[in-house]
């Protein structure tokens, strides 16, 4: 049972350029969380989604950054315009169904973009 | 927002000591998770806490829920060298979208 699975590993892009970020969750999870890590601090929420939904975007910047989880494929974290500020690791994580009583999610390996 | 308060940020230890960390909160949380991560690496679970007052061990890891539903705490007993990393701890909300809150982590370095 293959886990989170995200690419690229690395990611090397020029300011003004698009990043694109893939994750595929586990098998039988249904729901996909993005988050974004800067070198020495913790893991920072940007957005949760489901099967073409997004559930909660509240950690989203207003700007550059989108995501996507399509019927069928990845989710994608698309940053348009990138700038050096976006340089960090990105971490996909996937669940089943939130539920009040809780709920088990496991992270991918992550995606560390690098803009020059 | 929510916010977790993790401690110690970072502490350097004896192999073979035994290590404790907290993780604390103005809110009260459905379930907490604990994660070690390595370098260049995503998080791996460690364990999860789904009742306050409940007690989880795995192998020399034991976490315990708070009965307050506001902390948790994480120890690791007879330290090794692969215990290094950063240690996070995770809580659930308990209302809107039950989404997770990340600790800061803490860094824990192991002294042959």
């Amino acid at each position: 049972n293959a886990g989170v699975m995200q690419n690229p590993r690395h990611l090397v892009r020029r300011r003004g350029q698009e990043a694109r970020l893939r994750c595929s969750p586990m098998k039988g999870h249904s729901h996909v969380y993005w988050y974004r890590q800067l070198p020495e601090e913790g893991l920072k929420f940007m957005v949760y989604l489901q099967k073409e939904n997004i559930i909660d975007e509240s950690g989203m910047p207003k700007e550059r950054f989108s995501a996507e989880f399509p019927k069928e494929g990845p989710s994608i974290l698309r940053i348009q315009q990138v700038v050096r500020g976006d340089s960090a690791a990105y971490f996909c994580a996937s669940s089943p169904p939130l539920r009040p009583d809780g709920n088990e999610q496991f992270f991918g390996p992550g995606t560390r973009l690098t803009v020059l | 927002g929510q916010q977790l308060n993790q401690s110690p940020q970072s502490m350097f230890i004896q192999e073979g000591e035994d290590v404790s960390m907290n993780c604390t909160s103005s809110s009260i949380f459905n379930t907490w998770l604990w994660y070690k991560q390595d370098p260049g690496e995503g998080p791996v679970l460690l364990i999860a806490l789904y009742k306050a007052g409940e007690l989880t061990s795995n192998g020399r890891l034991t976490a315990q829920f708070g009965i307050t539903r506001k902390d948790s705490f994480l120890n690791i007993s007879a330290s090794i060298p692969s215990d290094v990393g950063i240690y996070f701890c995770a809580g659930q909300t308990t209302s809107g979208t039950y989404k997770y809150i990340f600790g800061t982590g803490t860094r824990l370095k192991v002294l042959a």
